[in-house]
């Protein structure tokens, strides 16, 4: 009963370089999303997915990039990292029905980044 | 578009003390609404939750009515304890197609013995 796996759970950066944020989930879940997390400004949607092959921007999706090739996965690319991204990256899956509505989600227990 | 506005913070509290978290939103149509928890250190949970006006959500002692007439959704409880310290998010998910949350900034809680 895994729910949402990410790793790594901690990684600093220097700037320039790249890395991809793994996040899978067990539930087949047909939604997943990445946010963002800074002090005092709640979590800011990147991308999210409503099913495989399927992608769209959030809210701040600048500096980074996403793939859905799976249902279970969903990684998120930073591909010339900046200080600006330093932060606390979660993901999260939910399910959603037909008539649309969300059940809820499962969240991550978030990846750590520190751009130096 | 959709919006929470969730209470200035930090909170503190003496333990048993009561609590009320305030939650107020902005949707079109009828969303359904979401109270998630996160402890130190760990991703967010989902609290409680109500899908239609009226609805009482409720877990580990939380409450919180879903009212339409003032487009809020406070989180109630009665004795909080030490170890319900913890960044306290209110969401919404209006019912549309490709319906995702929207969060709330999030308040601190810090229950003190």
């Amino acid at each position: 009963n895994a729910g949402v796996t990410q790793t790594p759970k901690f990684r600093i950066l220097k700037i320039g370089q790249s890395m991809t944020l793994q996040c899978t989930q067990d539930m087949n879940h047909n939604y997943m999303y990445w946010y963002r997390q800074d002090p005092g400004m709640g979590l800011k949607l990147i991308y999210y997915s409503v099913g495989a092959g399927i992608t769209d921007k959030g809210e701040v999706p600048n500096g980074y990039n996403v793939s859905r090739s799976t249902t279970e996965d969903f990684p998120l690319r930073l591909e010339l990292a900046a200080p600006s991204q330093t932060s606390v990256y979660f993901c999260a899956s939910s399910y959603s029905g037909e008539m649309g509505g969300n059940y809820g989600y499962t969240f991550g227990s978030g990846t750590r980044l520190t751009v130096v | 578009g959709d919006s929470v506005t969730q209470m200035e913070g930090p909170v503190t509290l003496s333990e048993e003390a009561f609590l009320t978290i305030n939650c107020t939103y902005t949707a079109t149509g009828y969303p359904s609404l979401f109270w998630y928890v996160q402890y130190p250190g760990e991703g967010l949970q989902l609290l409680l939750k109500a899908t239609k006006a009226d609805d009482k959500g409720s877990n580990k002692g939380f409450e919180a009515t879903y009212r339409k007439e003032t487009t809020s959704f406070h989180l109630e409880k009665g004795s909080v304890q030490v170890s319900d310290s913890a960044v306290y998010f209110c969401a919404l998910s209006d019912t549309g197609a490709n319906s995702k949350l929207t969060f709330g900034k999030g308040i601190t809680l810090s229950v003190r013995p």
